[in-house]
């Protein structure tokens, strides 16, 4: 039974359009997490939700929105993509000590290769 | 403003060998550290998650470090094997919410 779960694992699109990414944990973490993975492999957070709640928005383009419709799921949809945008995105959930609870490990998903044509 | 840095960048070393794999940071104020493990198209698998209070934890083969007060921590891996051949990533986390900043990877290789 996978603990970090997302999909697609592979998206193709063109330019301009619109997609989600969609992302679910079973663990019983309060926080999740999207990272994103460039060409050079260079893992850089994006955004953070505890218990449904914005914690982390890094400079991320606002065509990128994030929604967290209960703290077991968490999507991130982009607008109006974007060659720049070709990457692997990467969804991942713990229980931070910002949360009141003891630190855990962070677990993610296998990740979503992205390629915008 | 957070950074980490991993060296070095690939390794090569034949099956039995122990490896070394370093990682520094430049601001001591983290609530934890991690080393992962990351496959060809796969996603990251944490190894070991060491606290700030702690110096060390160990996992079978593994054992990490952390030195908060100098910026460093390493991973040693024992009687390395074929099988631990992947890209090895160290995170740290400044800021309580787990806002890890990861270093760039040490791409190990491990031969028979």
């Amino acid at each position: 039974d996978t603990a970090v779960s997302q999909t697609p694992k592979y998206l193709v699109t063109q330019m301009g359009n619109d997609k989600s990414i969609k992302c679910e944990q079973n663990l019983g973490h309060d926080t999740m997490y999207w990272y994103k993975q460039d060409s050079k492999k260079f893992l850089k957070i994006m955004f953070s939700y505890n218990n449904k709640e914005l914690i982390i928005n890094e400079t991320v383009p606002n065509r990128f929105s994030p929604k967290s419709p209960d703290k077991a799921h968490l999507n991130l949809h982009i607008n109006s993509l974007e060659l720049g945008d070709s990457a692997v995105y990467f969804c991942a959930s713990s229980q931070p000590h910002g949360g009141g609870k003891v630190n855990e490990k962070l677990f993610f998903g296998s990740g979503t290769q992205l390629s915008v044509l | 403003k957070q950074e980490v840095t991993q060296i070095p960048a690939a390794l090569s070393v034949p099956e039995g060998e122990n490896l070394v794999l370093n990682c520094s940071f430049t601001d001591s104020a983290i609530y934890n550290l991690q080393w992962f493990r990351q496959d060809p198209g796969k996603g990251l698998t944490s190894l070991l998650l060491i606290q700030s209070s702690q110096r060390e934890q160990t996992s079978g083969r593994l054992n990490a470090s952390l030195d908060k007060s100098s910026g460093r921590s390493t991973l040693y891996i024992a009687a390395s094997q074929p099988g631990d051949s992947a890209t090895y990533l160290c995170a740290v986390d400044n800021d309580s919410w787990g806002k890890f900043q990861f270093g760039a990877g040490t791409q190990v290789v491990v031969t028979p």
